[in-house]
């Protein structure tokens, strides 16, 4: 498979609990997104790297909130001390940025969190 | 400022109808429109864009949508709708000079046998 993999698909964790979730984008995308999508929403932006480098975050994205994305490969998300309103389905995406112009995002499955 | 509306929560076809799903947008520059489908429990999954050129784009499975920029619209379109069509469906913008994407709220098409 040769999409963008997330990973797990899905996570419960009791509130105050940390969790990290993982995104591998399409391998030759030097763009990754990390959006979130709560019940009867549309996807929300929360960051974006540009390679390794992380160029912008979302306000949505708290303090407790935190992305990586070492080498320009993979990313990780990760939640501290997370709270009922993390819940949400949380979606990575990918695109490849050319000097005229970027490919349309590929999206992952997503990883349903679920806070109890 | 980006944003995208759906004025439609649910849409009800039967099999054959033909199926519209309405979008319009709001960008301070050019704009970069997306239609992506939803199943239960995945991902988003891309099905056409329009950029430049051709104000009538063709992408995935039949579907197409018409750019009108007078309107500021970016209908969906599918001539003769199947079960199989029945999913979320979201439209999105981003300016041309910009990255990430604003979403509709997204919405629900029932085909109907």
């Amino acid at each position: 498979d040769t999409g963008v993999s997330q990973d797990p698909r899905h996570k419960i964790t009791k509130r105050g609990q940390n969790v990290t979730f993982r995104c591998d984008p399409i391998s030759e995308h030097n763009r990754l997104y990390w959006y979130r999508q709560t019940l009867g929403q549309g996807p929300e932006f929360l960051t974006y790297f540009q390679n390794e480098a992380q160029l912008e975050k979302s306000r949505l994205l708290s303090d407790r909130f935190s992305a990586e994305r070492p080498k320009g490969s993979f990313s990780t998300l990760e939640i501290q001390r997370t709270e009922q309103g993390d819940s949400a389905m949380y979606l990575c995406a990918s695109s490849f940025q050319t000097g005229t112009g970027s490919t349309e995002a590929f999206f992952g499955q997503g990883t349903r969190l679920t806070v109890v | 400022a980006q944003s995208v509306a759906q004025p439609e929560d649910q849409v009800n076809v039967a099999e054959g109808n033909p199926l519209t799903v309405k979008c319009t947008y709001s960008v301070s520059g050019n704009p970069y429109l997306f239609w992506y489908v939803q199943y239960p429990n995945r991902g988003l999954q891309f099905l056409l864009k329009y950029i430049t050129g051709d104000n009538l784009v063709k992408g995935s499975y039949g579907f197409e949508a018409e750019f009108n920029k007078s309107q500021t619209s970016f209908h969906l379109k599918k001539p003769s709708a199947l079960v199989s069509d029945s999913a979320l469906y979201f439209c999105a913008v981003r300016d041309s000079g910009d990255y990430k994407l604003s979403f509709g709220a997204g919405t629900t098409v029932t085909v109907r046998a």
